[in-house]
């Protein structure tokens, strides 16, 4: 997506903590998603958010600033099953459609 | 398992060809989405259905049409088919609205 933009790739050990942050920019604003894509797979939604803040669910937080068009998303006691893409993206309309960034394909070693 | 379905799961085909692809939602579902993911160009939006009705675009190409049937599934039509066309196409599911969006697990298209 060429207003979203997201890190290539991030390398960490596993049990380790990775923050992927993701800054957009947009005129309309009706929230933010975080999705996780094994290669060849479907997307699978992990977060949303439409408030400032911080989300937690589990392992995963994510987070939201829209005054600087920043969120991010933390994946804590990284896994080997964590190793996937991660794909920040937004909605600016009521209907839902969504802007999706490049992902951030994430390499979780031993 | 999202519960949203999607066949074929691959298809292979001929440049000037015309396919299908189907899509039915997860149970209650109204809204349909379509997107096409291939490797240059990430996840992009083609088109968006609610209940039958046609509701967002985005960069959906003329030689591709969609449409929602009254049983809620939804088929997308892709014609004259372009090497460019290869790509894996996704359908994703919704109660409407900003609602969370559930994926099905894609057709893989090849076009040779």
């Amino acid at each position: 997506g060429q207003n979203i933009d997201q890190p290539t790739e991030m390398t960490a050990t596993e049990g380790a903590i990775v923050q992927i942050n993701c800054t957009y920019q947009t005129s309309g604003f009706n929230g933010l998603f975080w999705y996780q894509q094994h290669a060849g797979e479907a997307p699978t939604f992990l977060s949303y958010n439409v408030l400032d803040g911080l989300e937690e669910k589990g392992r995963f937080s994510s987070f939201l600033s829209r005054s600087k068009g920043y969120s991010y998303l933390l994946l804590k006691e990284l896994q080997m099953k964590d190793s996937a893409s991660y794909l920040c993206a937004y909605t600016t309309d009521s209907w839902g459609k969504l802007q999706f960034g490049a992902g951030t394909q994430v390499v979780v070693t031993p | 398992d999202s519960g949203v379905t999607q066949t074929p799961k691959h298809l292979i085909t001929a440049t000037g060809q015309r396919v299908t692809l189907r899509c039915s939602p997860r149970s209650g579902d109204l809204s349909v989405y379509w997107y096409q993911q291939s490797l240059d160009q990430g996840l992009q939006f083609l088109i968006q259905y609610y209940n039958g009705e046609e509701r967002a675009k985005g960069n959906i190409l003329e030689r591709f049409s969609a449409q929602q049937f009254p049983d809620l599934h939804s088929e997308l039509n892709l014609s004259s088919l372009e090497l460019g066309d290869s790509a894996l196409y996704f359908c994703a599911s919704s109660t409407g609205g900003r609602e969370t969006q559930y994926f099905g697990p894609g057709t893989r298209l090849l076009v040779l």
